[in-house]
């Protein structure tokens, strides 16, 4: 199974910094990295797929970068409704695997 | 709105089973795969089965095949996750998340809680 090791668990930020998590693949995936962000109590939300796709309906304020082994979800402005875990999720190849979750609240 | 809500978790003993349901509304549900994932208590998220469209096939993880079996009944808008011989490692928030045509795991439910113990 590929492994997605995921950067840092625990980010502490303000309102308005630049934020990055990173994602690292165990073996190339291409381009098959998806971002998710999960608030406590709620559905987890698709914000960028195929590594730098804004969902419909995501702020601009978020993107992805990224290829092969190593990816990356910016958060360019931080807002307080940004507060939850960020998760990734590869789909190159079965079985899909996530990242275990970075934890984001405000400094 | 694309809306799935999951239901039929609960608190069950080892070796038992139980029946879970996800009900779709907001989109085509029989044109979409859907798929269960679950998230175990300070663990990750972990996928564990697939279904097509059309049920003409269906994919579990190692860990719950041959105990867990994934359907769906299209007249119904609903998918469901049939679970036996249920452990202590099972339990675990359960998702049913639907693919889209790009990427799979597009939207997902709120997830139902499912406890096996003693």
């Amino acid at each position: 199974d590929i492994q997605m090791t995921q950067s840092p668990s625990f980010l502490s930020a303000s309102v308005g910094d630049r934020v990055t998590i990173n994602c690292k693949a165990s073996q190339n995936i291409n381009r098959y990295l998806n971002w998710y962000q999960q608030k406590l109590g709620e559905a987890p939300k698709l914000l960028i797929y195929n590594a730098n796709s804004l969902q419909t309906g995501i702020p601009s304020r978020f993107s992805g970068s990224g290829s092969g082994t190593d990816f990356t979800l910016t958060i360019s402005s931080l807002q307080p409704e940004d507060v939850a875990t960020y998760f990734c999720l590869q789909h190159n190849s079965w079985p899909y695997t996530f990242g275990a979750g970075t934890k984001l609240e405000l400094k | 709105e694309v809306q799935l809500v999951e239901s039929g978790g609960g608190l069950v003993q080892p070796g038992s089973s139980l029946k879970l349901s996800c009900v779709a509304s907001g989109f085509t549900f029989s044109s979409y795969n859907m798929h269960w994932i679950r998230q175990a208590p300070k663990k990750g998220l972990e996928w564990i089965a697939l279904i097509y469209y059309d049920s003409s096939n269906k994919y579990y993880a190692d860990s719950v095949k041959g105990r867990f079996t994934i359907s769906r009944d299209n007249s119904k808008n609903t998918l469901y996750l049939e679970m036996n011989s249920l452990r202590s490692e099972d339990t675990a928030m359960y998702y049913c998340a639907k693919d889209d045509y790009g990427s799979p795991f597009d939207y997902w439910g709120q997830g139902v809680m499912v406890t096996v113990s003693s």
